[in-house]
């Protein structure tokens, strides 16, 4: 299907695993980004990549790791959970870095 | 530091028009977003503006003024779908997206 989708839509997860959020777009766009949307603050940036290969921390980078090997994935690896990654987390793309984001359906993530 | 504030809730009536306001603070600027998103989903794209004035799209419009670093999204003749957050985001001198934690919009019949 086209579009951009997440993966798992819903993920519950122990302290210290290693988790991965899956995210792949079928429009080739350049740009591609990790939000978290937690209550009370508006969506911040983990990372984004303008090109495979090519990937730049944003505002909360700290305890993930991304990897854009393909144009059309962008997964996202927390690398030892904790409680305070528990939000939802959305994938966007973009054709450039001034056009209108696309945003996948989000996974909500909790750790325990 | 970088910043965008926008009130955290408003209540309007069904047929109405309300105003969201938005106002920012951004090393630089290259334009500003508006989405809206509906609880428990993904936020959808509504406008773009990186000139001063109105752009309007159907029942909805989006203003800019770059001087002020001020926007705004006019919504008329509401409908119960439209109760829903709007979120504002504006882009730096980087090209970074700076968002606001959005206006919860509730529509009452």
């Amino acid at each position: 299907d086209a579009g951009i989708t997440q993966s798992p839509r819903y993920k519950i997860t122990e302290t210290g695993r290693q988790v991965t959020l899956m995210c792949h777009q079928t429009w080739s766009h350049s740009y591609m980004f990790w939000y978290r949307q937690d209550l009370g603050h508006g969506l911040r940036l983990i990372y984004y990549s303008a090109a495979a290969d090519i990937t730049d921390k944003g505002e909360v980078p700290d305890g993930y790791v991304v990897s854009r090997s393909k144009t059309e994935n962008f997964p996202l690896t927390l690398e030892s959970a904790t409680r305070s990654q528990t939000s939802v987390y959305f994938c966007a793309s973009s054709r450039t870095e001034n056009t209108e984001a696309f945003f996948g359906q989000g996974t909500r993530l909790t750790v325990v | 530091g970088q910043n965008i504030d926008q009130p955290t809730e408003m209540t309007a009536t069904e047929g109405a028009i309300v105003q969201i306001n938005c106002t920012y603070q951004t090393s630089g600027f290259n334009g500003l977003f508006w989405y809206q998103q509906h609880a428990g989903e993904a936020p959808t794209f509504l406008s773009y503006n990186v000139l001063d004035g109105l752009e309007e799209k159907g029942r909805f419009s989006s203003f800019l003024s770059r001087s002020k670093g001020y926007s705004y999204l006019l919504l008329k003749e509401l409908q119960m779908k439209d109760s829903a957050s709007y979120l504002c985001a504006a882009l730096d001198s980087n090209y970074q997206l700076i968002w606001g934690a959005g206006t919860k919009l509730i529509i009452k019949p």
